[in-house]
């Protein structure tokens, strides 16, 4: 399965942008790209996922380079509610369903 | 339009008691997965089921833990004889379809406590 590297912690500021990068270089051809995020005392809350181009939804937009090798989470307003581990995660098409939660990147949104 | 709920949130057991955890998908949701988040470490996968059907069981310990998903009510996890190691927390997912583009959504799990 294709590993992804992150950032081990990042702090934002309340009511900015926050830009969380994920490295996936080993990524194959069919494989997408999820991210979730798990707030202290919660399950994993799924955010958003993408295969090839870029995805908005009402939570967060997830931009995908070129050559899929990397891609960033963008929450567009950061509140102290976004405080949270995001997870990004490469989903294989064999057993799809194992889904690999690394170490994450610890965000820290600040007022 | 509810999410997947698990229960209890928290149980607290004995060593040797038994153990059930329960699962309800969300609404129009086929498949199950059980998933466990030992202290201090990542989730990591136990169990994936449809109705009826265990699909793939490879995470889950050989000895002492089964799981279901009958054709009507909640999946449930069931630990039998718990020991200290089995401490955790137990999050269920579901997803409508089965395939890589079909989200796993997570219940807040439940948080098992052996004494």
């Amino acid at each position: 399965d294709a590993k992804t590297t992150q950032p081990t912690s990042m702090d934002c500021a309340e009511g900015r942008a926050a830009n969380l990068p994920c490295n996936h270089s080993t990524i194959s051809g069919n494989e997408y790209v999820y991210w979730y995020r798990q707030i202290h005392s919660q399950g994993p809350q799924y955010i958003i996922h993408g295969l090839k181009n870029n995805e908005t939804n009402e939570m967060a937009s997830l931009i995908i380079t070129e050559d899929r090798k990397s891609s960033t989470l963008i929450l567009p307003h950061a509140t102290l509610r976004d405080t949270a581990v995001y997870y990004c995660i490469v989903r294989a098409l064999s057993n799809d369903y194992k889904l690999s939660f690394g170490a994450g990147t610890t965000v820290t949104v600040r007022a | 339009n509810a999410g997947v709920m698990q229960n209890p949130r928290h149980l607290v057991r004995r060593r040797g008691q038994e153990a059930r955890l329960r699962c309800s998908p969300m609404k129009g949701h086929s498949h199950v997965y059980w998933y466990r988040q030992l202290p201090e470490e990542g989730l990591k996968f136990m169990v994936y089921l449809q109705k009826e059907n265990i699909i793939d069981e490879s995470g889950m310990p050989k000895e002492r833990f089964s799981a279901e998903f009958p054709k009507e009510g909640p999946s449930i996890l069931r630990i039998q004889q718990v020991v200290r190691g089995d401490s955790a927390a137990y999050f269920c997912a579901s997803s409508r379809l089965d395939g890589a583009d079909s989200p796993l959504h997570f219940g807040n799990g439940t948080r098992l406590t052996v004494t």
